[in-house]
């Protein structure tokens, strides 16, 4: 079984500092990891995807993300926040044999302060 | 990638009726999924929509209430059946060719009054 577990429903920061978004997943067999962002009344737009390879992900509009096996973990980062940024993010695991099916997280609201 | 419609955008729906929502998709996909976004929440996977036999429903769907067809690669239908407020959400068709890659669609949003 998969499961994913995004630490913090909202996140605040001020425009220019640090953008830190958490996700822990678990999983039996070497996971898919994806980052959406959903912006108000839109649907979801991919950010970045970890499946094999280098465990540092980059992805659109500055972001990126660690695959840390050790911690099950896989953050989203972005050193400077966009006012831009503000929407929800949604951290999802997937993995071989799931055939494109993806277990999502809770979701992250990010709101950037001026 | 590829370019996923949904039909109907959004709609409001009187209780006890029923709202067939389209997905059509610019490519053959082998796989399409249902999920359901309810207020505030996070994505549900409903169902897969498998091309040519019945859809794969997940724990807590049955085909009675979301009956889901795939009559070809590039297109499927998810009805919401005898609906009430409790079916108010977003209805999201998603799509991919491997399972490296899942698209969606810009969602349905659905308010049964």
């Amino acid at each position: 079984a998969q499961s994913v577990t995004q630490l913090g429903s909202h996140v605040s920061v001020s425009e220019g500092a640090l953008v830190l978004l958490r996700c822990n997943y678990s999983s039996s067999v070497p996971p898919y990891l994806f980052w959406y962002v959903q912006y108000p009344n839109q649907g979801l737009q991919l950010l970045l995807k970890y499946t094999t390879g280098a465990t540092l992900v980059k992805g659109i509009n500055g972001f990126e993300a660690e695959f840390k096996k050790s911690e099950t973990s896989f953050h989203l980062t972005k050193p400077s926040a966009h006012m831009s940024d503000a929407a929800e993010y949604f951290c999802a695991v997937s993995s071989y044999n799931q055939g494109g099916k993806l277990i999502f997280g809770q979701g992250t609201e990010l709101s950037v302060k001026p | 990638s590829a370019v996923i419609s949904q039909k109907p955008s959004r709609d409001i729906c009187q209780r006890g009726t029923s709202l067939t929502i389209q997905c059509q998709v610019d490519s053959q996909v082998t796989m399409m999924f249902w999920y359901r976004q309810q207020p505030g929440q996070s994505l549900t996977l409903i169902a897969t929509a498998n091309q040519g036999s019945e859809a794969t429903y997940e724990s807590g769907f049955v085909i009675d209430k979301f009956p889901i067809s795939r009559p070809n690669l590039t297109f499927s239908t998810l009805t919401v059946s005898n609906m009430s407020p409790e079916d108010s959400s977003i209805y999201l068709c998603s799509v991919g060719q491997t399972s490296t890659e899942a698209f969606f669609g810009q969602g349905t949003r659905l308010t049964v009054v």
